[in-house]
């Protein structure tokens, strides 16, 4: 799978919308990109996922640029449960290769959400 | 609240006790996973079980036993942990194997004396 590059952490304000980037500069056609998020004391959530278009969904959007080498989520919102790690994976779907069916988590991103 | 529950949220035990960690998940999911995350890191993949059978094993120590006794249910036996092995075990499921988005529940806080 595709190595991503996150920025360690981010600050947003309560209302305002959070930008979180992912740099994936090698990846290839058939691999998707992926979010989740952990919450302190929980599991990872999904949050969206996108091969080229841009996806909406209740959670987020995704933005993936042109030549997919970056992309954005963006929470519209955000709220003060909102503060967690959010992770960009970049993984494969097609069945046979080595990955298939391997969720690879980076660092992610701490992103801190204050009134 | 998780579709994924996983028990006992926490545990405590020697290193010469046997104990077992347990995941249930009645979404219809036939693959399940099991991942560890040791505090400040991210989640690291340990096996996965597609259709009741093991797929991928990355190369986890013996001491950790996995068994998925039928489409709901996903053990982890322990025997003979290490100290470095006290870690949040997470489980995880979904539709199939490498196709969906995967629905982790919030694990079991593992410490070994």
């Amino acid at each position: 799978d595709a190595k991503t590059t996150q920025p360690t952490s981010m600050d947003c304000a309560e209302g305002r919308a959070a930008n979180l980037p992912c740099n994936h500069s090698t990846i290839s056609g058939n691999e998707y990109v992926y979010w989740y998020r952990q919450i302190h004391s929980q599991g990872p959530q999904y949050i969206i996922h996108g091969l080229k278009n841009n996806e909406t969904n209740e959670m987020a959007s995704l933005i993936i640029t042109e030549d997919r080498k970056s992309s954005t989520l963006i929470l519209p919102h955000a709220t003060l449960r909102d503060t967690a790690v959010y992770y960009c994976i970049v993984r494969v779907n097609e069945a046979g290769g080595t990955s298939y069916g391997k969720l690879t988590f980076g660092q992610g991103t701490i992103l801190t959400v204050h009134p | 609240d998780t579709e994924v529950t996983q028990t006992p949220k926490h545990l405590v035990m020697g290193m010469t006790n046997k104990k077992s960690l347990k995941c249930e998940q009645h979404m219809g999911h036939r693959a399940m996973y099991w991942y560890k995350q040791k505090a400040k890191k991210p989640p690291e993949l340990m096996f996965v079980y597609s259709y009741e059978k093991l797929s991928i094993n990355e190369s986890v120590p013996s001491r950790f036993s996995p068994e998925c006794p039928n489409s709901s249910l996903l053990n982890l036996h322990l025997h003979a942990l290490q100290p470095e092995d006290s870690a949040l075990y997470l489980c995880a499921s979904s539709q199939v194997l490498g196709t969906q988005p995967q629905h982790f529940g919030d694990g079991t806080r593992l410490s070994i004396l």
